[in-house]
């Protein structure tokens, strides 16, 4: 089965500093990979996803992640953050074969003070 | 757009009783899904369903039950409520049989167990 593990529960940053959310997942076969954001009061919706190709991908709002399948790990960037990026962001796994449903993190809380 | 609505934003139960979490979809997607979310936890998956009248369990089914009698719709059953099923409960869908399509999500249906 796998597992997602996402390091950084609460994060506070300042307007304008840079942004990288930890994500590592475990599971020894082929995996899809996403990245979903819950503003405040609003639903899930999705930031980026990864099936294959280039390892690194662009997604809504400037954000950007990058699979390094190596180390088993789908971190979330972007070089400057807005105070309309508060919000949790959610790191996502499923394997291409077997089970359809996503395995999720725990969640990282992003704070971003004006 | 995919639009997956949740039947109550909202919901206050005591224990013991029976609860029903409606979810309706209206993009003919055949994949649908209850998580919970609890903080500090991420989203955990409770059942899916890949078909009308199918349905798996997912990783924390024990408490609930789910219908799903017409394609669009998907019930999340309490058989009686107890206190811990206090959460946020959500629904998604998924787009064909295959892997590589993204999950969306409803609104969500906070459930207070008094």
């Amino acid at each position: 089965a796998q597992s997602v593990s996402q390091h950084n529960h609460h994060v506070i940053l300042s307007e304008a500093a840079s942004l990288e959310l930890g994500c590592n997942y475990s599971y020894g076969g082929t995996v899809n990979l996403f990245w979903y954001v819950q503003y405040p009061g609003q639903h899930l919706q999705l930031l980026l996803k990864y099936f294959s190709g280039d390892p690194l991908v662009k997604g809504i709002k400037g954000f950007e992640a990058e699979f390094i399948k190596s180390k088993f790990s789908f971190n979330l960037r972007k070089p400057s953050v807005q105070w309309s990026d508060t919000a949790e962001y959610f790191c996502a796994v499923n394997a291409r074969t077997g089970r359809r449903a996503l395995t999720f993190g725990s969640g990282t809380r992003l704070q971003v003070q004006p | 757009d995919v639009k997956v609505t949740q039947s109550s934003r909202y919901l206050v139960k005591r224990t013991g009783e029976k609860v029903f979490l409606e979810c309706v979809q209206d993009m003919d997607h055949e994949n649908m899904f209850w998580y919970r979310q609890d903080p500090g936890l991420g989203l955990r998956l409770i059942y899916f369903s890949y078909d009308v009248k199918m349905k798996e369990k997912g990783d924390i089914p024990e408490g609930y039950s789910v219908s799903r009698e017409k394609k669009e719709r998907f019930s999340l059953i309490l058989e009686s409520a107890s206190t811990n099923q206090t959460s946020m409960y959500l629904c998604a869908t998924k787009g064909s049989t295959g892997s590589t399509y993204e999950q969306y999500f409803g609104p969500g249906t906070r459930l207070t167990v008094t």
